[in-house]
């Protein structure tokens, strides 16, 4: 058990719709990312947040947004859905950042998200 | 997106069997890591690498980090059934300072045969 909790597990919804994806990172972990997973592209970065900031952006869409709250908890918001946005969504975190360490990253167990 | 070269794409082995599989890029990483996936789960760390010309061993698994700092390869001895999944290298592309990317290579699907 990495300690990153997603929810929901699965998701299915219709295209057009919107959904939110929950995270809740390690205890002591301020940095969350967030990856999308298809069978076609592998594992891409989408964005990053510590401490409740935006830090790093990577290929997300702009139907696509996120957010960390005070308790470091994080949602990703995901609209107007399309079929290919169906994947497997990963929450990781990370402890505090060093300037000249990079702590791994510490990966839940997804949410399936099927788009009909 | 931006993804690392990994190789090779699949491997199919006898238990027993060692495996190497590699990653190279033509960016410079300061930072390598190793997951391995398993169905219906998100990605496992395995070793992490800090240094160029670093070895680490973890158990039976031993990776290195390039000297150049454009490839880090993974080794598995004596491979076990258990071994089977996705084998994941990913490099951050540059020191933490709460800002950095985990860039993901293509991945090697492992399977043994006992």
């Amino acid at each position: 058990d990495s300690g990153v909790t997603q929810t929901p597990k699965h998701l299915i919804t219709a295209t057009g719709q919107r959904v939110t994806l929950r995270c809740s990172p390690r205890s002591g972990d301020l940095s969350v990312y967030w990856y999308q997973q298809s069978l076609d592209q592998g594992l891409q970065f989408l964005i990053q947040y510590y401490n409740g900031e935006e830090r790093a952006k990577g290929n997300i869409l702009e139907r696509f947004s996120a957010q960390q709250f005070p308790d470091l908890h994080s949602e990703l918001n995901l609209s107007s859905l399309e079929l290919g946005d169906s994947a497997l969504y990963f929450c990781a975190s990370s402890p505090r950042q060093e300037r000249s360490f990079n702590s791994p990253l510490h990966f839940g167990n997804g949410t399936r998200l099927t788009v009909t | 997106g931006q993804q690392l070269n990994q190789s090779p794409q699949s491997m199919f082995i006898q238990e027993g069997e060692d495996v190497s599989m590699n990653c190279t890029s033509s960016s410079i990483f300061n930072t390598w890591l190793w997951y391995k996936q398993d169905p219906g789960e998100g990605p496992v760390l395995l070793i992490a690498l800090y240094k160029a010309g670093e070895l680490t061993s973890n158990g039976r698994l031993t990776a290195q980090f390039g000297i150049t700092r454009k490839d880090s390869f993974l080794n598995i001895s004596a491979s076990i059934p258990s071994d089977v999944g996705i084998y994941f290298c990913a490099g951050f592309l540059n020191y933490g300072g709460a800002t950095n990317k985990l860039i993901f290579g293509t991945g090697t699907l492992l399977a043994v045969q006992p």
